[in-house]
């Protein structure tokens, strides 16, 4: 079975600083791993994706996550934050024999002025 | 379209009622796939439709749901004999295929039931 974490719920932060977002995931078997952002009253937007390869992945909006095979984390990262960046961050995974996606329960990032 | 496209956006309904929810994939994209996602919580996978295969319907929390999807176009979720629990946002998401796993998600449906 497949099971993600992310142990921060909330995450304030102020603008212009970085910040790092934590995903640990659980499974038995390789998995392809996701990041998606929600912004209010709108839909899963995805930021970046791991599929293979280089372990530095970088995706829109000055986004990126690194793939830790041994820790079985993917946290997402971002060197200096914007009011615009202020959203609900999902990571996923799905087994690259499977169907279905594994969701954690979000993170909502809160940049501060 | 330019993207998935979900209606309603909201729905109010009352308790023991039938709704139906609607989801238009982007064209051409033939993996599609409906969550749920009660509120203060992750997403909750519910059916996975992959092009004329038979759908991935593990997820369905019970029999009062139910899907259909005909080849690439719009798909429907329906639930019957609405409970409170049922309360969400039902999201539809769309991709060219497993391969790619660049999916797209709809705005999702609100639905409370009273």
């Amino acid at each position: 079975a497949q099971s993600v974490t992310q142990l921060d719920s909330q995450v304030p932060v102020f603008e212009e600083a970085p910040v790092e977002l934590r995903c640990n995931y659980s499974s038995s078997v390789s998995v392809y791993l996701f990041w998606y952002v929600q912004y209010p009253n709108q839909g899963l937007q995805l930021l970046l994706k791991y599929l293979s390869g280089s372990t530095l992945v970088k995706g829109i909006n000055g986004f990126e996550a690194e793939f830790n095979k041994s820790q079985t984390s993917f946290h997402l990262r971002k060197p200096s934050v914007h009011i615009s960046d202020t959203a609900e961050y999902f990571c996923a995974v799905i087994p690259n024999t499977g169907n279905q996606f594994y969701f954690g329960t979000g993170t909502s990032l809160t940049v501060i002025p | 379209g330019a993207g998935v496209s979900q209606s309603p956006s909201n729905k109010v309904t009352e308790k023991g009622k039938d709704v139906e929810l609607r989801c238009d994939p982007i064209s051409g994209h033939t993996a599609l796939y409906w969550y749920r996602q009660r509120l203060g919580q992750g997403l909750e996978f519910l059916i996975y439709f992959q092009g004329n295969s038979a759908p991935d319907k593990s997820g369905l929390p019970s029999d009062r749901f139910s899907a259909e999807r005909t080849g690439e176009s719009v798909s429907t979720l329906t639930i019957q004999r609405t409970q409170q629990e049922d309360s969400a946002v039902y999201l539809c998401a769309s991709s060219q295929g497993r391969s790619n796993y660049g999916y797209t998600f709809g705005s999702g449906t609100r639905l409370t039931v009273v």
